[in-house]
C-alpha cells in the first residue's frame, strides 16, 4: 500500500525567505501526487498536482513542486514566502483500487509559519 | 463556484450521545469520501462511496460509526455512541474520480468535540 511521509511537522521561516516542504512517497508503478493547503478551521484546498508530463508543476500563487521518480519525492518550494502563506500543507498520493476508483493517502502535514 | 456543503460546522456533545454529520457533494461527482482529521494530523479515510455503493470502509469503526448515501447524492455519517476519542474534524470530499487523477474537493468540515 502507498504511504506518504512528511518529515517536517513544523517549518518556521521569515517573510520573503525561500522555503522547501519535503514529501516522500512509497514507490509504485504509477503515481499521482498532490499538495493541499489547509487554513485554520477550513477544509483542504488543492495547491498543485502532478499527473504526468513535465516533472515541475506550478501553482498560481508562486509555489512549485518537482516530481523526482528516482528519489520518490515531491517537495514543495516557494522562492519568497508571504505572511499569508502561513497554513498547514499536506502531501497526498492517489492509488488506483481494484474497484476502479482512486484512494487518496495523505501525509501528516507540515505547518508553515511565516514570521514578520 | 460549486462547493461541497457540510453541516453542522461545529458540534459539541457528551459522550454516549448520538451525533450525525451531513454532506452534499458537488453536483455530478460520483465519488464521496468521509475523512477524520485529528488535530495535528493528516486526514484519514473513514469511508468511500462510488455513487450509492461503499467501495472502502475498512477504517470505519463499524461498532459505532455508520455512513449512508442512499440516492448516490448527499451522505450522512453517524456516530453512536460518541466517545471522547472521536473529537476531531470530519471532512467530506468529492471527486469525479472517473477522471484519471481527479482532484478531491473538500467541504469546510464539521468539528466535533466530545465532553
Amino acid at each position: 500500500a502507498q504511504s506518504v511521509t512528511q518529515l517536517d511537522s513544523q517549518v518556521p521561516v521569515f517573510e520573503e525567505a525561500p522555503v522547501e516542504l519535503r514529501c516522500n512517497y512509497s514507490s509504485s508503478v504509477s503515481v499521482y501526487l498532490f499538495w493541499y493547503v489547509q487554513y485554520p478551521n477550513q477544509g483542504l484546498q488543492l495547491l498543485l498536482k502532478y499527473l504526468s508530463g513535465s516533472t515541475l508543476v506550478e501553482s498560481i500563487n508562486g509555489f512549485e513542486a518537482e516530481f523526482n521518480k528516482s528519489q520518490t519525492s515531491f517537495h514543495l518550494r516557494k522562492p519568497s514566502v508571504h505572511i499569508s502563506d502561513t497554513a498547514e500543507y499536506f502531501c497526498a498520493v492517489s492509488d488506483p483500487t481494484t474497484s476502479g476508483t482512486y484512494k487518496y493517502i495523505f501525509g501528516t502535514g507540515t505547518r508553515l509559519k511565516v514570521l514578520a | 463556484e460549486a462547493e461541497v456543503a457540510q453541516s453542522p460546522r461545529y458540534k459539541i456533545t457528551e459522550k454516549s450521545q448520538a451525533v450525525a454529520f451531513w454532506c452534499d457533494p458537488i453536483s455530478g461527482h460520483a465519488t464521496l469520501y468521509w475523512y477524520r482529521q485529528i488535530l495535528g494530523q493528516g486526514p484519514e479515510l473513514l469511508v468511500q462511496f462510488q455513487d450509492e455503493s461503499v467501495v472502502d470502509d475498512s477504517q470505519l469503526p463499524k461498532d459505532r460509526f455508520s455512513a449512508e448515501r442512499l440516492k448516490g447524492v448527499d451522505s450522512t455519517l453517524k456516530i453512536q455512541p460518541a466517545e471522547l476519542g472521536d473529537s476531531a474534524m470530519y471532512l467530506c470530499a468529492s471527486s469525479q474520480d472517473r477522471v484519471y487523477g481527479g482532484e478531491l474537493f473538500f467541504g469546510e468540515g464539521s468539528r466535533l468535540t466530545v465532553l
